[in-house]
């Protein structure tokens, strides 16, 4: 079942914050996080395994609340470069395929 | 450049006509997985190998499409008598981390 991301679209200035959320009704193995530019495949950002971990690199973070089914995106200070739709796909068990979220759409302005 | 590799990048056709693409994993990584991508969508999955075995495959994937991992290395991806309706990114994943780079079919 597709885990429901929100919001669905979210416009920034650069060098502001954004929080980009995915739920599932589904108990969860791992959560993926994806960053896709126009015309471009998607690039992995990175996988969360384990309740309450947390991850990052540069800006951006992610936390995974495995009793909740839920994973936050964080992106701090947001550069230009950032710009893009986000996915998460979820795995509810090691092995299984993993089924991506709609997408987030964020757009980070001058 | 990710380290996953697929060939075409571009594909036309008409339909009805049989197209074959080609997925080259990273080396190390056991596990492929097939997508399909369409405009404003998210990735779908299609179907999955662990080495050569077929573990899993979508009802996305009718009985015109086939995949292949002979040797537990490279994938194809067959779709035979094409549709309008598979006109769409074909995405390929090492393992559970990096796309290739899509092979995108527009089936005339």
């Amino acid at each position: 079942q597709q885990p429901v991301q929100s919001p669905q679209a979210v416009i920034l200035r650069e060098g502001e914050d954004a929080v980009i959320n995915c739920s599932s009704s589904k108990a969860l193995y791992s959560v993926h996080w994806y960053r896709q530019k126009h015309g471009e495949a998607p690039i992995f950002l990175m996988i969360l395994l384990k309740g309450g971990e947390q991850k990052g690199h540069d800006k951006i973070s992610a936390s995974f609340n495995e009793k909740k089914q839920q994973s936050s995106l964080y992106l701090t200070a947001s550069q230009l470069s950032y710009s893009g739709t986000y996915f998460c796909g979820t795995e509810p068990n090691y092995g299984q395929n993993f089924v991506f979220g709609p997408g987030t759409r964020l757009s980070v302005l001058p | 450049d990710t380290g996953v590799s697929q060939n075409p990048r571009h594909k036309i056709t008409k339909r009805g006509q049989n197209v074959t693409f080609r997925c080259d994993p990273i080396s190390e990584h056991n596990r492929l997985y097939w997508y399909r991508q369409t405009l404003g969508q998210g990735p779908e999955f299609l179907t999955y190998f662990q080495n050569e075995a077929q573990l899993e495959k979508s009802r996305l994937l009718s009985d015109r499409f086939s995949a292949e991992r002979p040797k537990g290395s490279f994938s194809t991806l067959e779709i035979q008598r094409t549709e309008q309706g598979d006109s769409a990114m074909y995405l390929c994943a090492s393992s559970r981390g990096p796309f290739g780079p899509g092979t995108r079919l527009l089936v005339l």
